[in-house]
């Protein structure tokens, strides 16, 4: 089974800076990764998928980056809103699984 | 819109079973398969499996394969998903939905409480 190791566990800043979460893969899943926001009693929302592509309705601030092993989640100005868990997610083609990093909480100081 | 809704709360007993259903509308749902997506209290999601909207094939986590079993209803277009043999650690928010890989549309959650 492939892990995907996020860090840091917890991020805390201030409105308008940059956040970046990163993600770890324990051996290379080439483009497949998935960005995933959560809020409190809501269902996961897709942010960014095959590493770098824009889910459908998703605002400019989000990016990904990354290939093989690593990759990351920019937000380029934090909004109040942005405050969550983000997930990361790969699929591997064997054996053909998904699986979820154990998240990083984003805060607003 | 793409909708998912699925059945309401449970309740069940150490090793008892537990169905989930998920309605899907607003697409052709033999066009795409639905994943099924748990997530237990302050932990991450967790892949299940999933099922083809067109010919009912599967692919379920290795974990679960002996205690799972996923099926549709290409004319309600529903999904169902089954978990036998249930125990405390399977407390949890189930999830479907909609594709194999990335997942767009969820459904609202169902939360299973397994209690003696």
């Amino acid at each position: 089974e492939i892990v995907l190791t996020q860090s840091p566990v917890t991020l805390s800043l201030s409105p308008g800076e940059r956040a970046t979460l990163s993600c770890r893969a324990s051996q290379s899943v080439g483009s497949y990764l998935a960005w995933y926001q959560q809020k409190p009693g809501q269902a996961p929302r897709l942010l960014i998928y095959d590493a770098f592509n824009r889910a459908t309705g998703i605002p400019a601030r989000f990016s990904g980056s990354g290939s093989g092993t690593d990759f990351t989640l920019t937000i380029s100005s934090l909004e109040p809103e942005d405050v969550a868990v983000y997930y990361c997610q790969q699929r591997s083609n064997w054996p053909p699984e998904l699986t979820f990093g154990g998240g990083t909480k984003v805060e607003i100081k | 819109q793409i909708q998912l809704v699925q059945s309401g709360a449970e309740v069940k007993s150490p090793g008892a079973s537990v169905k989930v259903s998920c309605k899907a509308s607003g697409y052709t749902f033999t066009s795409i398969g639905i994943s099924w997506v748990r997530q237990a209290p302050g932990q991450s999601p967790e892949w299940m499996g999933w099922i083809s909207g067109d010919n009912g094939n599967t692919n379920y986590a290795q974990k679960f394969q002996d205690r799972v079993t996923m099926r549709t209803d290409r004319f309600t277009s529903t999904a169902y998903m089954e978990l036998r043999s249930l125990r405390s650690a399977d407390t949890a928010t189930y999830y479907c939905a909609v594709g194999a890989t990335n997942f767009d549309y969820w459904g609202q959650g169902t939360l299973v409480t397994v209690s003696s």
